[in-house]
């Protein structure tokens, strides 16, 4: 069973609809990461999230993104209004606990029409 | 801010070659270097792991690699691949006591059987 969970782990939507994607982890973390990969390219960096507050995010995470822990277990991820360029896999990831490495979750592939 | 160049796109190997991929980051200061795998399909996984000690680091399912500190490099090694080692490879670095990763733009391994 994986460390971390993400739902769905596959959405389609219409440009400009809004979307929530979703992770949960087995047990509780402070720290928090958003990353993302469009096809093709880099794992890019989007937020890291501590304690409740964005501690950093990438110059990718516009007013278009923002991140929530709603209810103390589960983070999420919501974009506004989607664009065709939103379409990429979105990897949560939790630190692992030894020496700064992480463990990601299982990704949602978003694609945009 | 780091950087990560992995020098190889895409590699196409037979069953039982032997397999090398470069890895080179730059930052001034201290670093913690990893090597993802993301198999087809799924999500990354980590494949080994360098913070300190013995430069040579061995990982799961017979993969290497080698950090060499003043060619700012952590090439990864497996002495003979199999048709399961297809995947995507992300080297990937983060400043000491920072969980935020820089990857490379990976390496898409395939083994031919």
């Amino acid at each position: 069973e994986p460390e971390v969970t993400q739902t769905p782990s596959h959405q389609v939507t219409q440009m400009g609809q809004e979307v929530i994607l979703r992770c949960v982890p087995i047990s509780n973390h402070l720290y928090f990461y958003w990353y993302r990969q469009i096809l093709g390219q880099k794992v890019e960096f989007l937020v890291s999230f501590y304690n409740n507050e964005i501690s950093e995010k990438s110059e990718i995470f516009d007013d278009q993104f923002s991140v929530e822990r709603p209810d103390g277990s589960n983070f999420t991820l919501k974009i506004r209004s989607t664009k065709l360029e939103d379409s990429a896999m979105y990897f949560c990831a939790i630190p692992s606990g030894q020496a700064y490495g992480y463990t990601f979750g299982s990704g949602t592939r978003l694609t945009v029409v | 801010a780091q950087s990560v160049s992995q020098h190889n796109h895409h590699v196409i190997l037979s069953e039982a070659a032997s397999l090398e991929l470069g890895c080179n980051y730059s930052y001034g200061g201290t670093v913690n270097l990893f090597w993802y795998v993301q198999y087809p399909g799924q999500h990354l996984q980590l494949l080994l792991k360098y913070f300190s000690g013995d430069p040579l680091v061995k990982g799961i399912k017979g993969f290497e690699a080698e950090f060499i500190k003043s060619k700012f490099s952590f090439n990864l090694r497996k002495p003979s691949v199999q048709w399961s080692d297809t995947a995507e490879y992300f080297c990937a670095v983060n400043a000491r006591r920072d969980y935020k990763l820089s990857f490379g733009a990976g390496t898409t391994v395939t083994v031919r059987a």
